[in-house]
């Protein structure tokens, strides 16, 4: 089935890195635009980075730039953040999720989510 | 760029209409097609339960419409029922640099 599994998440001091994967299955890879949208202990969900179907056009909001990178390897149908300079405020559960258009299309509707991991950024 | 605007809380009884505003600008509700609707139970990941204003993903009930008028978004949940509380966040794509922004959230409360 079509399935979205993250990792990577943890306990982190401030100023540190950490790099978050998502392994995707049941659907191609290849085709769909990815989104890492994160949701701090209660908060709302926050937009936090989206990248292409290749790879070629990456996004990410205001509150990461400079700092997060989204990648992907679709050979591995796999999507990555790397967070870089963590703080205490990037404390979220990170999800991630799937465009629902395929064939490299933007919908920025997110149709498939992971289950989220947990980064805790503390001293 | 701020969050668009949702309330904080609806409420309303088995079987009664509600609907959702999510308020924005012509930078983004306003001037695209791209709002999505996200329903999320406590712990849970979300579900998106309309797309580009008014289309509903296939499984979603029919009991959840969606429809845009100038800069504010609506999501209208028919015949309402215990299983339908939950949050319920708006998205719309934004011109901005941001390139997606999320509603602030409402909670629904099915008295």
């Amino acid at each position: 089935q079509v399935q979205l599994v993250e990792s990577g998440g943890g306990v982190v001091q401030p100023g540190r890195s950490l790099r978050l994967s998502c392994a995707a299955s049941g659907f191609t890879f290849s085709s769909n635009v990815m989104y890492w949208v994160r949701q701090a202990p209660g908060k709302g969900l926050e937009w936090v980075a989206v990248i292409s179907y290749d790879g070629s056009n990456k996004y990410s909001a205001d509150s990461v730039k400079g700092r997060f990178t989204i990648s992907r390897d679709n050979s591995k149908n796999t999507v990555y953040l790397q967070m870089n300079s963590l703080r205490v405020e990037d404390t979220a559960v990170y999800y991630c999720a799937r465009d629902r258009s395929g064939g490299g299309y933007w919908s920025y509707g997110m149709d498939v989510w992971g289950q989220g991991t947990t980064v805790t950024v503390s001293s | 760029q701020s969050a668009l605007t949702q309330p904080a809380s609806v409420s309303g009884s088995p079987g009664q209409s509600i609907t959702i505003s999510c308020t924005g600008t012509s930078s983004d509700v306003g001037g695209y097609k791209y709002v999505s609707w996200y329903q999320q139970y406590p712990g849970k990941a979300p579900k998106l339960m309309i797309y580009e204003v008014s289309n509903r993903p296939s499984g979603v009930s029919n009991r959840f419409s969606g429809s845009k008028s100038g800069n504010t978004a609506s999501l209208t949940i028919s015949g309402l029922q215990a299983e339908d509380e939950a949050d319920y966040y708006c998205s719309s794509y934004t011109s901005s640099s941001t390139l997606v922004i999320f509603g602030g959230g409402t909670k629904l409360t099915v008295l």
